[in-house]
């Protein structure tokens, strides 16, 4: 099964407003977790990353916030945008070597 | 530029027929991904490869197979013994160095028809 996995499937927020998007993870071996965004019918964009040495890491707009005690991982945009809406996912790596494992995603939209 | 580039951008497939999904990248990478994106779900992993003349499977990869002749580029073959070949399909790329994470081309979605 998966590895890692979403607290919420769909999030809607007002325009303006602070989105947060949820990520938990199961693998304690996992050293590095990223964040990409899906619009509809194109690859997945970079968002940001973080490794496991860090609990916080910050963007333009967007925070990383990494809890290894219980292994979960969070994306906050900050001022919500429009162009903000599409899918979110999270995914994370045991080393360098071993492929990304996703999430199912998030769907984010920002109502006007 | 540099990038990934996925072709064709839609693919029609019939019944019993085996169909090539190209990936070229010009970013010097050395590890290239396949992935199965099915409506609504996560990017399931079908194979990749470290380097050229080597890869592996990943968790979905009954019914595909790979090549990595080139640095550059690693097609995807979806066989007729894939039964549920719609869907669609991204390929990535990582590069070596402290940032693991991949580059991803805009894809390409199969259908069977």
């Amino acid at each position: 099964g998966e590895s890692v996995g979403l607290h919420l499937p769909t999030l809607s927020v007002q325009e303006g407003d602070n989105s947060i998007i949820n990520c938990a993870y199961s693998n304690s071996a996992s050293d590095y977790f990223i964040w990409y965004k899906q619009e509809s019918g194109k690859g997945p964009q970079f968002i940001i990353d973080i490794r496991s040495n860090m609990d916080k890491r910050q963007g333009q707009r967007v925070t990383v916030l990494l809890n290894k005690t219980v292994k979960h991982l969070s994306l906050q945009i900050a001022a919500t945008q429009p162009g903000d809406s599409a899918v979110y996912f999270c995914a994370e790596s045991i080393s360098g070597n071993t492929p990304l494992v996703f999430g199912k995603g998030t769907r984010l939209s920002v109502i006007a | 530029d540099g990038g990934i580039t996925q072709s064709p951008k839609y693919l029609f497939r019939k019944e019993g027929q085996n169909v090539t999904l190209s990936c070229e990248q010009n970013l010097n990478h050395d590890a290239m991904y396949w992935y199965r994106q099915d409506p609504g779900q996560g990017l399931r992993l079908i194979y990749y490869s470290q380097i050229v003349n080597d890869f592996q499977k990943g968790d979905i990869a009954e019914g595909y197979s790979v090549s990595r002749e080139k640095k550059e580029s690693f097609p995807l073959t979806v066989t007729s013994a894939q039964k549920n070949p719609t869907a669609f399909y991204l390929c990535a790329s990582r590069g070596q160095g402290a940032n693991y994470g991949y580059t991803f081309g805009s894809g390409t979605r199969l259908t069977v028809v």
